[in-house]
């Protein structure tokens, strides 16, 4: 029963790197998000997708891109990593909105960028 | 701007006593709440929620309070068992803002 899979786990970078990473989730549902976590700021939010070939904005966008050209794959690229992303970047999924549905969360992607 | 605050960064209790995790919200368009639980190395998994409708949901051991005048809500877990050692975040939605508000969570620490 695999859920929400993150890949990488771990993942070291230089400042203007770029790298991507990959949430696969396996119960079929329509909305997934990128959140990252970072001490005393909670989860904050990405982007979002509420369906197969669409994507939105969250609270912190800038520097990230995003695409979900297949329903259970949603895909977080940095094209110019910088040390401020440093953070661990969490992938979740849900039936309906968040705002209604419960998310279901991967166990998350540490990053690193020197 | 902070719309979901969790002041206390940590809390400890004994086993066995009851473990009270406080949140506070500014946005009064809000009408669902909801406690996330967090074991290091793993992600956030849902606990509880409540709607505006309600001032109060149980789950068993958890119970969620709404105050919606005071834009405060608490959960209440009794009694506080070892294993519920995690971080707890609030989180919460509503108005234009369909996607959750995630507060900054609160480390608890049941000692035996």
């Amino acid at each position: 029963n695999a859920g929400v899979t993150q890949t990488p786990k771990f993942r070291v970078l230089k400042t203007g790197q770029s790298m991507t990473l990959l949430c696969a989730q396996d119960m079929n549902h329509e909305y997934m998000y990128w959140y990252r976590q970072d001490p005393g700021m909670g989860l904050r939010l990405i982007h979002y997708s509420v369906g197969e070939g669409t994507t939105a904005k969250g609270e912190v966008p800038d520097g990230y891109n995003v695409s979900r050209l297949k329903k259970q794959n949603f895909l977080l690229g940095l094209e110019s990593a910088a040390p401020s992303q440093t953070s661990v970047y969490f992938c979740a999924s849900s039936w309906s909105g968040g705002d209604t549905g419960e998310l279901f969360f991967g166990e998350g992607s540490r990053l690193t960028v020197l | 701007d902070q719309q979901v605050k969790q002041n206390s960064p940590s809390l400890s209790v004994q086993e066995g006593r009851i473990s009270i995790l406080n949140c506070d919200y500014t946005n009064s368009m809000f009408d669902y709440f909801l406690w996330y639980k967090k074991y290091p190395a793993e992600g956030p998994t849902f606990l509880i929620s409540i709607s505006s409708i309600k001032d109060k949901n149980e789950d068993g051991r958890f119970t969620v309070f709404l105050n919606k005048s005071a834009k405060h809500l608490s959960l209440h877990i009794v009694p506080s068992q070892p294993g519920d050692s995690a971080v707890y975040f609030c989180a919460a939605s509503g108005g234009s803002a369909r996607q959750l508000t995630f507060g900054s969570g609160t480390q608890l620490t049941v000692l035996p």
